[in-house]
């Protein structure tokens, strides 16, 4: 099983600031990667997937970089929607998906 | 619109059987995975298995191999999620999700709430 260690685990940022979200993948996954954000008491939502392109509707300041086992999410200018939980998952090994524990984003 | 609907909030008691429903519509139903995801409370996410609805071609992650049954019946384009004997441990919010051409999951249902108390 490919074991994905998000960190950190809390992150305190300031709106208006940036955020950057790590990933890592116990092994390689290519570029086979995705980031969801949860908010409380919600479904997730997909963000990002191939690692780096944003899904239908999501706004330009979130992007993603990596390959391999090394993974960042960045959000440009946090506005105060955006604080929740970010997980990353690999598919890169059909069937056995596996997700990062999350990062809790919170506000500074 | 492209739609998971899953079925409401279940109360159970322990050893009791439980199949929870997600229902999809706005797409070709049988075109796409459908895969089931745990969270526990306060925890984070846990794929558990995911079906082909089209001939209902199944794989569980071996954390839920036999503890779980996932079915299809794309007549009426819902996949379920099953137990025989549930736990206290089983006490979650579980999520159906489908599989995209993208190969994450792109589409979400709401969740049910699976509690199991005595």
């Amino acid at each position: 099983e490919i074991v994905m260690t998000q960190s950190p685990a809390t992150l305190s940022v300031s709106p208006g600031e940036r955020a950057t979200l790590s990933c890592r993948a116990s092994q390689s996954v290519s570029s086979n990667l995705a980031w969801y954000q949860q908010k409380p008491g919600q479904a997730p939502r997909l963000l990002i997937y191939g690692a780096s392109t944003r899904a239908t509707g999501i706004p330009a300041r979130f992007s993603g970089s990596g390959s391999g086992t090394e993974f960042t999410l960045t959000i440009s200018s946090l506005q105060s929607e955006d604080f929740a939980v970010y997980y990353c998952q690999q598919y890169n090994n059909w069937p056995l998906y596996t997700f990062g524990q999350g990062t809790k984003l919170e506000i500074k | 619109e492209v739609q998971l609907v899953q079925s409401g909030a279940e109360v159970k008691k322990p050893g009791e059987s439980l199949k929870i429903s997600c229902k999809g519509s706005g797409y070709s139903f049988t075109s796409y995975w459908i895969g089931w995801v745990r969270q526990m409370p306060g925890k984070g996410l846990e794929w558990m298995g995911i079906i082909y609805p089209g001939d209902s071609d199944t794989r569980y992650s071996p954390s839920f191999q036999g503890q779980v049954t996932i079915s299809a019946d794309k007549s009426i384009s819902t996949a379920y999620l099953q137990w025989s004997s549930l736990k206290a441990s089983d006490t979650a919010m579980y999520y159906c999700a489908r599989h995209g051409a993208i190969d994450a999951f792109d589409i979400w249902g709401q969740g049910t709430m699976v509690t199991v108390s005595s």
